[in-house]
């Protein structure tokens, strides 16, 4: 168990940039969780994938997001023309089957932050 | 909506201090009741869980009971060390298959020696 690892650590970009964040999860994991985290909140809900299928999506995920996990294994989030207010904390977490009863796995999130 | 409240921080005590950190809920459905630690630098990292009501969840001394009654999953620990030094997250999450977790905006712990 490598535990969850997300790439790049950090990322400094300008306005309007597009931008995408790399999440491996445990391997054995077949349900993956994006979130995003700002200054003195918790993490909120993104999307999540049941293997290779995206399953569900919150509203804070605008159309300028896509994520992607082919194959099933990794998962790629994109931001496209981004936004002063897209600066966050990027969080990936997986899980093995159980539903609710699971805990997640986080890793050490991507840190955006626009210029 | 799922939603999850908690104590408003920081919280500063001396060490061997006894801690409570209070978490209530609002679900839908009967949730299973988690609480994370997220040390300086690193991500959070599951602390315990209770998956039906009564249950006690406990680890490195904290411990934590689901009560349905007053939707409430209060963390405590009877001698804080320096080393507990953390932000906490009280999270819930649905017995559907998804899975996904709402969380509570954390309480800072800080021991001082």
């Amino acid at each position: 168990d490598t535990g969850v690892s997300q790439n790049p650590r950090h990322k400094i970009t300008k306005r309007g940039q597009n931008v995408t964040f790399r999440c491996d999860p445990i391997s054995e994991h077949n349900r993956l969780y994006w979130y995003r985290q700002t200054l003195g909140q918790g993490p909120e809900f993104l999307t999540y994938f049941q293997n290779e299928a995206q399953l569900e999506k919150s509203r804070l995920l605008s159309d300028r997001f896509s994520a992607e996990r082919p194959k099933g294994s990794f998962s790629t989030l994109e931001i496209q023309r981004t936004e002063q207010g897209d600066s966050a904390m990027y969080l990936c977490a997986s899980s093995g089957d159980g539903g609710g009863n699971q805990p997640q796995h986080f890793g050490d999130g991507t840190r955006l932050s626009i210029l | 909506g799922d939603s999850v409240t908690q104590m408003e921080g920081p919280v500063t005590l001396s060490e061997e201090a006894f801690l409570t950190i209070n978490c209530t809920y609002t679900a839908t459905g009967y949730p299973s009741l988690f609480w994370y630690v997220q040390y300086p630098g690193e991500g959070l990292q599951l602390l315990l869980k209770a998956t039906k009501a009564d249950d006690k969840g406990s680890n490195k001394g904290f411990e934590a009971t689901y009560r349905k009654e007053t939707t409430s999953f209060h963390l405590e620990k009877g001698s804080v060390q320096v080393s507990d030094s953390a932000v906490y997250f009280c999270a819930l999450s649905e017995r559907t298959n998804a899975g996904k977790s709402t969380f509570g905006d954390g309480t800072t712990l800080t021991v001082k020696p």
